[in-house]
């Protein structure tokens, strides 16, 4: 079936950027998907690019799509400890009308 | 205000006495879905609505019922919970499924 993977936890400093990276198997997927947990809260949608786009951004945040490789990231500039949460990356099958949830990246901003 | 509301937040029971967690939305969205979220697993689908009375399993379904009587509730039953149903629980709506879901607060639920 489709899987989405990401790496468990990244630690950075304030100030600095952060790049999240996320790999999904499923080529069908047409939509993909950034969303942040804080502690003690629901997912919140981020931004999500369409999969005939490479980039996208938003302030902050910027999107890189490899559909080639399956690749998708998010980098946040000037990260803030406001930043610190979990992020999920997630696809949406168009066939399988389902979304599809990474498992998280846990990230720490260190002052 | 536009929002997926579950209630309750917390949840504590014992071993097969049935529950219900509601979910509501006022955003007038067709799709509705459940998710768990486990450590280190992510969040995995376990029932998803694309519409009034259409209901459709996702991955892990198993000791799960919901019904979609109206397009604005889509309540889960554990109808025997057990302890490996411990998790935390989200009811998620979206207006077509691909432009994003938006997520409720959560229910943690400990089956003991």
């Amino acid at each position: 079936g489709e899987d989405v993977e990401q790496s468990l936890f990244l630690s950075v400093r304030e100030g600095d950027s952060s790049v999240i990276n996320c790999t999904y198997t499923d080529s069908s997927s047409t939509y993909l998907y950034w969303y942040k947990q804080e502690p003690g809260a629901g997912l919140q949608l981020l931004t999500y690019i369409f999969s005939n786009m490479d980039m996208k951004q938003d302030q902050r945040l910027t999107v890189l799509l490899n559909k080639k490789d399956k690749h998708l990231s998010l980098r946040i500039t000037d990260t803030q400890t406001g930043d610190s949460a979990i992020y999920f990356c997630a696809e949406w099958s168009g066939s399988a009308r389902q979304l599809t949830f990474g498992s998280g990246t846990q990230l720490t901003v260190l002052p | 205000e536009a929002q997926v509301t579950q209630n309750p937040r917390y949840l504590i029971t014992v071993t097969g006495k049935k529950l219900t967690v509601t979910c509501s939305q006022n955003m007038n969205h067709e799709y509705m879905s459940w998710y768990r979220q486990d450590p280190g697993l992510g969040l995995r689908q376990i029932y998803y609505s694309m519409n009034v009375e259409v209901t459709d399993k996702g991955d892990v379904p198993e000791g799960y019922k919901v019904s979609r009587k109206e397009k604005r509730n889509f309540p889960l039953i554990l109808e025997s919970p057990s302890p490996n149903q411990t998790s935390l629980y989200f009811c998620a709506s979206s207006l077509d499924g691909f432009r994003g879901y938006a997520f409720g607060s959560g229910t943690r639920l400990t089956v003991v």
